[in-house]
């Protein structure tokens, strides 16, 4: 089935220390995107990838970096950086980077700090 | 993005239609109107979308009123799985540069057996 698949589900981190949050998708979507949920809250932009090899800063940038080497994967790393880390983060791909194409979205992952 | 208003919480027996009204009266000619669902600790699942005509997929019908200003989506037999929050967006951000999806508050729909 074709779709979006974050990694892992719930993740904990040590202070000072990075992680790496998975996104993969197999929807051959150029478009991808990580938001950032926090309890009663709506989603906050991070960063988003129009295609493969380029990337730009969302909203709330700082603390945090990507890659897109692979059309299909969009992988976020949380840095020591990010004060405040503890979120719902969720994975988006969109068929282009448009206003009338929907973002699907992953489950998913639940970080939390130790 | 126009703000949208949507009622916190509705009802709908299972098997029946769930209509799920959403205001969006400061809409402007170019954003599109979406729709989209949360069940607790999921990712939001798109729904639908349109922009001045009616819409249809497999899940729902999206109906917009003819000045805009509103909006209905139409679950037409409503499941017990069909129980999360509905999200209704308003969204332009070719021309107000602002990327991510901003969603409300939302209506909170129980489907009842």
């Amino acid at each position: 089935d074709g779709g979006i698949t974050q990694s892992p589900k719930y993740l904990f981190r040590k202070e000072g220390q990075n992680v790496t949050l998975s996104c993969e998708q197999n929807l051959n979507h150029d478009a991808m995107y990580w938001y950032r949920q926090d309890p009663g809250q709506g989603l906050r932009l991070i960063y988003y990838s129009q295609i493969v090899n380029d990337f730009q800063k969302g909203d709330i940038a700082e603390g945090y970096s990507v890659s897109r080497e692979k059309k299909e994967s969009f992988p976020l790393t949380v840095t020591s950086a990010q004060k405040n880390p503890t979120a719902f983060y969720l994975c988006a791909s969109s068929i282009r980077d448009s206003d009338n194409q929907p973002q699907h979205f992953g489950d998913g992952t639940r970080l939390s700090i130790l | 993005d126009a703000k949208t208003t949507q009622p916190p919480s509705m009802d709908c027996a299972e098997g029946r239609a769930a209509n799920l009204p959403c205001n969006h009266s400061t809409i402007s000619g170019n954003e599109y109107v979406y729709w989209y669902r949360q069940i607790h600790s999921q990712g939001p699942q798109y729904i639908i979308h349109g922009l001045k005509n009616n819409e249809t997929n497999e899940m729902a019908s999206l109906i917009i009123t003819e000045d805009r200003k509103s909006s209905t989506l139409i679950l037409p037999h409503a499941t017990l799985r069909d129980t999360a929050v509905y999200y209704c967006i308003v969204r332009a951000f070719m021309d107000t540069g602002r990327r991510a999806l901003t969603f409300g508050s939302g209506t909170r729909l129980q489907v009842q057996p």
